[in-house]
């Protein structure tokens, strides 16, 4: 069976710190790849997806990256965390690019930024 | 753009209450619609979808009907239980089996 985890569950940065949340799925080959971000008392927003090593699409200007160095490993990273980027990030999962295609999503991370 | 709407919570129910959040949503053609749920300091899990018109979705007593004319994908359920208490979010996918979601519906059941 496939698994998805990512880490670390929660994490407190301080403003201008850099950030590193990592990805990992098991079970399964070339997966599109999913970053998430789910502000306080809002909606869920797409953020990079990826159809491949080294592919990364970005959905929204922002002060992220994401990188896939590995088929079933993908990284969000910054170098320099604003309070903005508070919230909880979500890496997903999806065979193929169907739309129909069931997205699966990991635990996620809790980030504050203070 | 693809957009999907979703009735503001929180929904506040009693036990055994019937239970519906209103979903619509806007786009080219006919995505496939989801309904994912969030239990409280866990991550998104699918509840259930559908990937045509007039298909409906079902899993844990939750129910969804894919309403092309209506633009809609209702959830519904008959009696709810104080388990059932999470954010629910609608969806639709699009190319790239990216998802769009709606604003989330907190709905919390009262025993």
């Amino acid at each position: 069976s496939q698994t998805i985890h990512q880490w670390p569950a929660t994490l407190v940065q301080p403003v201008g710190s850099p950030l590193s949340l990592e990805c990992t799925v098991e079970g399964t080959s070339n997966p599109n790849l999913y970053w998430y971000r789910q502000a306080a008392g809002r909606g869920l927003q797409l953020l990079f997806y990826s159809v491949g090593i080294g592919q990364i699409s970005s959905e929204v200007p922002q002060n992220l990256s994401a990188s896939r160095p590995q088929d079933r490993q993908f990284i969000l990273s910054s170098k320099k965390l604003l309070l903005s980027d508070s919230g909880f990030y979500l890496c997903a999962w999806a065979r193929g690019e169907a739309s129909g295609n069931t997205i699966y999503f990991g635990e996620g991370s809790w980030l504050t930024v203070v | 753009g693809n957009s999907v709407t979703q009735m503001e919570g929180p929904v506040t129910l009693s036990e055994e209450a019937f239970l519906t959040i209103n979903c619509t949503y806007t786009a080219t053609g006919y995505p496939s619609l989801f309904w994912y749920v969030q239990y409280p300091g866990e991550g998104l899990q699918l509840l259930l979808k559908a990937t045509k018109a007039d298909d409906k979705g079902s899993n844990k007593g939750f129910e969804a009907t894919y309403r092309k004319e209506t633009t809609s994908f209702h959830l519904e359920k008959g009696s709810v239980q104080v388990s059932d208490s999470a954010v629910y979010f609608c969806a639709q996918g699009a190319a790239g089996n990216k998802l769009t979601f709606g604003g989330g519906t907190r709905v919390l059941v009262k025993p």
